[in-house]
């Protein structure tokens, strides 16, 4: 099946520091969606890109969707305690047969210290 | 709204055990779905369900079977549970966008483990 190579899988920082990490695929995707994961609960959408070479924030967080179309980051900046987690990229398919299947990537386990 | 709630929250089987994770969803949402998370491994999808009746098999199916047999729930059930179904498992639902978007809201999970 389709393969998502997520990296770092993981990061120990200090608060305050900016925090990258990116997903490569060997398949092409029509939607990378990056989702945070907080210990002992179910993932949350945290951005979803459409569009290849779309640039979208929220709030703090900033994801590009790769020309290609076969990649995507996430950048976090000025990271604080409450950013602690797990991030997942994920990609979607076409609409039609798809049906919102998702392939996720293995995750990058984030720690901050204050 | 409740949202996706999933029960049980924690069970333990024995191998050979049968079992059945329930999912539900008050969001009227037509998609749902089983995925199965593994350290190092992302979660990965074990079946879905487009629609209250039908159901289709995902990347990892063997040894589960499913059923939505009301729109609200998609039930998981392991018929003869072994030592490498050990996992955490989510369930989530969708909605279509006019622009071919799904997006999925996720349960809090179920951590099962075979012994």
């Amino acid at each position: 099946g389709q393969q998502l190579n997520q990296s770092p899988q993981s990061m120990f920082i200090q608060e305050g520091e900016d925090v990258s990490m990116n997903c490569t695929s060997s398949s092409i995707f029509n939607t990378w969606l990056w989702y945070k994961q907080d210990p002992g609960e179910g993932p949350v959408l945290l951005i979803a890109l459409y569009k290849a070479g779309e640039l979208t924030s929220n709030g703090r967080l900033t994801a590009q969707f790769g020309i290609t179309r076969k990649d995507s980051f996430l950048n976090i900046s000025a990271s604080i305690p409450s950013d602690v987690g797990i991030y997942f990229c994920a990609g979607q398919g076409a609409g039609g047969t798809s049906y919102g299947k998702l392939t996720f990537g293995q995750g990058t386990i984030l720690t901050v210290h204050p | 709204n409740a949202g996706v709630t999933q029960t049980p929250k924690f069970r333990v089987l024995k191998t050979g055990q049968s079992m059945t994770l329930l999912c539900a969803q008050d969001m009227n949402h037509e998609y749902m779905y089983w995925y199965r998370q593994d350290p190092g491994m992302g979660l990965r999808l074990i079946h879905y369900s487009v629609g209250e009746g039908t159901t289709a098999k995902g990347e990892v199916p063997d040894g589960y079977n499913v059923s939505r047999l009301k729109k609200q729930n998609f039930l998981l059930g392991l018929e003869s549970a072994a030592p490498s179904q050990t996992s955490v498992y989510f369930c989530a639902s969708s909605y279509s966008t006019s622009v071919g978007f799904y997006e999925q809201y996720f349960g809090p999970g179920t951590r099962l483990t075979v012994t």
